[in-house]
C-alpha cells in the first residue's frame, strides 16, 4: 500500500456520461497530481492542486475538472464521455519536490 | 514548450548486466527537475530517480545511476547488475516548478525494458 488510495479501481461507463475518480492522499502531503495514461498517448500530466488550489494544469480537456477538498482528497470529474477517454487514471501525492507517490490507478473504459 | 523524446521503445538485457535507457529533452528553462519513473507489470508507478538541473553532480541511486549533460539536453539512466525485477516499463519526465508551489509535468514515451535470465 504506497498510501494514495485511488477508488474506484475499475469503471466501466457508457460514451456521454459522466463520472468521478476519486483520492486520497498520503497523510501530510498537500500536493496531489493527476494523470492519464492511454494506448495512444501514453502519460500525460492533467492538473496539479496544492493545499485545496490549483498550481499547474497539463493537458487537461475542457470536459475533465477536478478539485481538491479541505481534507485534502481530491475528485477527477470526468463529463461527457467518449471512446478515446478509456485510459488508466493515476493519483499522486507529494509533500516535496521529486518525493511523489502514486496510487494505483482507476482504470476507465467507455463503451 | 517542453518535449522528452526516448528513442529506444523496447531494449532487453541479460541478468546482471548493465543496460543505459537514453532520454533527450527540449526547454528553454534553467530551472527544472527530472527524473525516470518505473513501471512494472503491475501498473504502479515508482520513482527511480530525480536529478535538479543546477546540480552539476550526477543522481545515483543504488543500482541506478543518471548521466545528465545539461548543455545537451540528455537524461540517461544507467542500471547496473539488473535484475528481473527491474523489467518494467520506463518514462523520463521533466518537470518545471512554478510560482506558488506548482509544478508542471511532460513524460516521454517510454521504454520497455526486459531483463532476460
Amino acid at each position: 500500500d504506497s498510501g494514495v488510495t485511488q477508488t474506484p479501481k475499475h469503471l466501466i461507463t457508457a460514451t456521454g456520461q459522466r463520472v468521478t475518480l476519486r483520492c486520497s492522499p498520503r497523510s501530510g502531503d498537500l500536493s496531489v497530481y493527476w494523470y492519464q495514461q492511454s494506448l495512444d498517448q501514453g502519460l500525460q500530466f492533467l492538473i496539479q492542486y496544492y493545499n485545496g488550489e490549483e498550481r499547474a494544469k497539463g493537458n487537461i480537456l475542457e470536459r475533465f475538472s477536478a478539485q481538491q477538498f479541505p481534507d485534502l482528497h481530491s475528485e477527477l470529474n470526468l463529463s461527457s464521455l467518449e471512446l478515446g477517454d478509456s485510459a488508466l487514471y493515476f493519483c499522486a501525492s507529494s509533500v516535496w519536490v521529486g518525493q511523489y507517490t502514486f496510487g494505483s490507478g482507476t482504470r476507465l473504459t467507455v463503451v | 514548450a517542453q518535449t522528452v523524446t526516448q528513442s529506444q521503445p523496447e531494449m532487453s538485457v541479460q541478468e546482471a548486466e548493465t543496460v543505459t535507457l537514453s532520454c533527450t529533452y527540449d526547454t528553454s528553462e534553467n530551472n527544472y527537475y527530472l527524473f525516470w519513473y518505473k513501471q512494472p507489470p503491475s501498473r504502479q508507478m515508482i520513482l527511480v530517480i530525480r536529478q535538479e538541473a543546477y546540480k552539476q553532480q550526477n543522481a545515483t541511486e543504488n543500482r541506478f545511476s543518471v548521466n545528465f549533460q545539461k548543455a545537451a539536453k540528455s537524461f540517461s539512466l544507467k542500471i547496473s547488475d539488473s535484475q528481473l525485477g527491474d523489467t518494467a516499463m520506463y518514462f523520463c519526465a521533466f518537470m518545471k516548478p512554478i510560482p506558488n508551489y506548482g509544478q508542471n509535468f511532460v513524460f516521454g514515451p517510454g521504454t520497455r525494458l526486459s531483463v532476460l535470465p
